[in-house]
């Protein structure tokens, strides 16, 4: 199956810092979502992204499917943005997800 | 509007019990997934279930099960408690099964399953 590789793994921010996060893909992907896992275990929707870049405030998101890569950029981190980003993979038919490693990321004061 | 309820948010079981969580998806959503989170890990696709079929099963062995109801809410059953499953049970949902496009997934805040 598919895999999904993220990059870097920890990161440790202070706050005010941009940083930018890696998600590489083994196979061609139908689409590609960016979550974050607050400490809570709440995934919480980021972007929904199969081609191209969006914007959303302070987080960005570039999927370049043609080279099975996708970026998270973060600018201006405040500690609110700790927590584990993953990204995920739809691969063939249906909804399944295939979820990357994830990067944990603390933003410090 | 409401998200994807899950309850419920945290139990305790001992090995070898039997679990039912139990997962309510967005007002509108056909489609249901379940996802199991090992700690440190990323979470791991389980089932997924439109129209009340199962439409797609990862590899996980059959003491897991699940079915899905006429309003849409999903069951998760797992049988015979092994110390192993104790993680995160993440439920989530979208519109449709999408076909060969993936369609947007929306999760619950999960069940926390500890087998002791």
């Amino acid at each position: 199956g598919i895999q999904v590789e993220q990059s870097p793994p920890d990161l440790i921010l202070q706050e005010g810092a941009n940083s930018t996060l890696r998600c590489n893909f083994s196979d061609s992907v139908n689409n590609l979502q960016w979550f974050h896992q607050n400490p809570w275990g709440q995934l919480i929707n980021l972007f929904y992204i199969p081609s191209g870049t969006k914007q959303n405030g302070r987080l960005s998101a570039t999927t370049v499917a043609t080279e099975r890569y996708s970026l998270l950029y973060i600018s201006s981190s405040q500690t609110t943005d700790s927590g584990v980003y993953f990204c995920a993979a739809f691969t063939g038919g249906g909804n399944k997800l295939t979820f990357g490693t994830g990067t944990q990321l603390k933003v410090e004061l | 509007d409401a998200g994807v309820t899950q309850s419920p948010t945290h139990l305790i079981k001992t090995r070898g019990q039997h679990v039912t969580l139990r997962c309510s998806p967005i007002s509108g959503h056909k489609s249901v997934s379940w996802y199991q989170q090992v700690l440190g890990q990323g979470p791991q696709f389980i089932f997924q279930y439109y129209e009340k079929e199962e439409r797609g099963r990862g590899n996980f062995p059959d003491r897991f099960s699940a079915r899905q109801f006429p309003n849409y809410s999903s069951e998760l059953n797992v049988n015979a408690l092994l110390l192993g499953d104790s993680a995160l049970y993440l439920c989530a949902s979208s519109l449709a099964t999408g076909g060969a496009v993936g369609e947007t997934q929306y999760f619950g805040p999960g069940t926390r399953l500890l087998v002791l």
